[in-house]
């Protein structure tokens, strides 16, 4: 079966100091990968995808997301955090065609930004 | 702008009653979904629709019901058969469904509690 794992809850971070938010993923054949962030009380805003080619992905508000396929991973990376991007960031697969394209998403991991 | 609408924002359920959230949108998608969230799990599919008059049971589909009778507009019932409807339910559209690797787009949700 198909599953996202965020295998951590919190990361703290200082503003201005680089981010990692880890996911990993299992799936049968290519991965088609997502991460979005929510704030609160609000919904999934989209950040980037990883369909194929360039491993390094580039998205919005200067995110940015390594696929490593010999790891099974898609980290989602900043080089310079901001306290806005405080939030909680979900890390998603898509699923098996037969099933609507189903996002199937890790259980989230919370970041916060210090000033 | 285009995007998704989701009514209310907030929701209460007396015991043994049904209600309905509404969800609604113009990105002229085929593909909408219910996801609920609950803290700490994630999201989780309830039920998602690839064309009008057609849906399809996710992987919580108990206590719930859906219609698609419109491209715009897919609503979700929570019924008196839900135990446990205090979450928060997010609807998402794609243009397509299996298969497709674009992104969902997600209306800002509604938080349904019991009283």
């Amino acid at each position: 079966a198909q599953s996202v794992a965020q295998p951590e809850d919190q990361v703290n971070v200082a503003e201005g100091n680089p981010l990692t938010v880890k996911c990993t993923y299992s799936v049968s054949g290519n991965p088609y990968l997502f991460w979005y962030v929510q704030y609160p009380n609000r919904g999934l805003q989209f950040l980037l995808k990883y369909i194929t080619g360039d491993n390094l992905v580039k998205g919005s508000y200067g995110f940015e997301a390594e696929f490593n396929k010999s790891q099974t991973s898609f980290h989602l990376k900043k080089p310079s955090a901001l306290v806005s991007d405080s939030a909680l960031y979900f890390c998603a697969v898509r699923g098996p065609y037969n099933q609507g394209g189903k996002l199937i998403f890790g259980q989230g991991t919370e970041l916060s930004v210090k000033p | 702008d285009g995007g998704i609408t989701q009514s209310p924002k907030y929701l209460f359920r007396k015991e043994g009653q049904n209600v309905t959230l509404s969800c609604e949108q113009n990105l002229n998608h085929d593909a909408m979904y219910w996801y609920r969230q609950d803290p700490g799990q994630g999201l989780r599919l309830i039920y998602y629709s690839q064309i009008v008059n057609d849906f399809q049971k996710g992987d919580i589909a108990e206590g719930y019901s859906v219609s698609r009778e419109k491209k715009e507009s897919f609503p979700l019932t929570v019924t008196s058969a839900q135990k446990n409807p205090t979450a928060f339910y997010l609807c998402a559209s794609s243009i397509r469904g299996g298969g497709s690797n674009q992104p969902q787009h997600f209306g800002d949700g509604t938080r349904l509690s019991i009283l």
